[in-house]
């Protein structure tokens, strides 16, 4: 099994959709969690990190569920400008405080 | 602000042929990673650093690759002999690891090409 999954999509979604990806994790240890996103042939970047309350940054929420170890991302209102591939990323913590897991991928196009 | 700069940006090499890829980290970082992603595998770690020190060297594929932080403005990461399954895109990324925070920025890559 994978240490972190995620579906690889694609997802193709009309401009104004709502879209929502998932991920889950194997290491139940994990400390900390991300969503990067990742512009075709760039270089990844954070979108936003994932905290056990759940956290809204605009248009963009993530969801964490330690108990059943799965991350969620929902996009509301999708622009054009969010077509790309959105990285799941999960840091274990303790000995491997530094190593960060990333997961395939899923990739997204909004269309017009 | 300057991000992670990596050099050079493209290389094109033959099988045999020693590659070296640099990277300059964020100032002030304490932590530098270099990742490969390819279609097939996606985005792995190969080594890291922190405060100049390899840290996890558990994803370099083989001897073949080294990596190296002489000082905490530059690293290297060298492949000899290259083959051509080396072909991917290199990135370098840094970060300031504090607790369990570890943002890690990315720099611009370097597409590597192995005939």
């Amino acid at each position: 099994r994978k240490e972190v999954e995620q579906d690889p999509g694609p997802f193709n979604v009309p401009e104004g959709a709502t879209v929502a990806f998932n991920c889950t994790y194997s290491n139940s240890a994990s400390q900390s969690f991300f969503w990067y996103r990742q512009d075709c042939r760039k270089e990844p970047k954070l979108l936003m990190s994932v905290y056990s309350s759940g956290n809204e940054d605009g248009r963009f929420t993530a969801q964490l569920n330690r108990a059943s170890q799965y991350i969620s991302l929902l996009i509301r209102d999708s622009k054009l400008s969010d077509s790309a591939t959105y990285l799941c990323v999960v840091n274990a913590g303790g000995t491997s405080y530094g190593k960060l897991t990333f997961g395939q991928g899923t990739i997204l196009t909004v269309h017009p | 602000d300057a991000g992670v700069i990596q050099s050079p940006r493209h290389e094109v090499t033959e099988m045999g042929q020693e590659v070296t890829l640099r990277c300059k980290p964020i100032s002030g970082h304490n932590s530098l990673f270099w990742y490969r992603q390819t279609m097939m595998r996606g985005l792995e770690l190969l080594i890291y650093f922190n405060n100049n020190v390899p840290i996890d060297d558990s994803g370099m594929p083989e001897d073949r690759f080294s990596a190296k932080m002489p000082n905490a403005s530059f690293s290297t990461l060298k492949i000899q002999p290259s083959e051509p399954r080396d072909s991917a895109v290199y990135f370098c990324a840094s970060s300031l690891i504090s607790g369990a925070l570890n943002t890690q920025y990315f720099g611009p890559g370097t597409r590597l090409t192995v005939l």
